[in-house]
């Protein structure tokens, strides 16, 4: 069975820093996708940036940047110049490849950008 | 491309009482997901449709939950005999695969509030 964890409940940051947060999964799969998705206060969730699993270059999106770790199974991802309109939860995800592609949600990091 | 929506957006019901939720995929994705997200947790899946088809049933499924797609568009969750504990975020998404690729879009999402 697949699982994400995400150890970190809640995080802060002051405008305009940088913060990083963590994800760590479990599988025995060799292929697969990981996403960092974000889901704002009482709005829908929206991808923020997606890794190929058998990509070794970590994927960027402008302010959005991962450190994947294949040995490690680890996944975390890195906001840069924090804007207040990132305060969301962030939720980490794992998609297993086959007939079904199924998703593992993490438990999600509330992320606090402070002014 | 107006994006994954849902109907309703809340919803308050007395324990026992059906309730049915909607949810319209981006037009050209032939794939649908309903998740459950419970306070403090990422998306648990529910089931999947390709198509018209339901290929994917999760444990959290029981016989008071029930799905359909017909015609593989928009689809609907029906939840009978409602219990306290089926209060949750209601998630739909829809994805379209390409090769192995597929990110899935979620929609707003629907409350259910069970009294």
């Amino acid at each position: 069975a697949q699982t994400v964890t995400q150890s970190q409940p809640e995080m802060s940051v002051q405008e305009a820093e940088t913060v990083t947060l963590s994800c760590t999964y479990d599988t025995s799969e060799n292929n697969y996708y990981l996403f960092w998705y974000k889901q704002p206060p009482s709005r829908q969730m929206i991808l923020v940036i997606r890794q190929e699993a058998y990509k070794q270059q970590n994927a960027t999106e402008n302010r959005f940047s991962v450190n994947f770790q294949k040995a490690a199974k680890s996944f975390s991802l890195k906001i840069s110049d924090s804007q207040l309109g990132d305060t969301a939860m962030y939720f980490c995800a794992f998609m297993k490849l086959g007939n079904f592609n199924k998703f593992y949600f993490g438990s999600g990091t509330k992320l606090n950008v402070k002014p | 491309d107006t994006g994954v929506s849902q109907d309703p957006r809340h919803k308050i019901t007395k324990r026992g009482q059906n309730v049915t939720f909607r949810c319209d995929p981006i037009s050209e994705h032939n794939r649908l997901y309903w998740y459950r997200q419970t306070l403090g947790q990422g998306p648990e899946f529910l089931t999947y449709f390709q198509n018209e088809a339901q290929l994917e049933k999760s444990r959290l499924l029981s016989d008071r939950f029930s799905a359909e797609r017909p015609k593989g568009s928009f689809s609907t969750l029906e939840i009978q005999r409602t219990e306290q504990g089926d209060s949750a975020m209601y998630l739909c998404a829809s994805s379209r695969r390409l090769g192995e690729e597929e990110t899935q879009y979620f929609g707003p999402g629907t409350r259910l509030l069970v009294l």
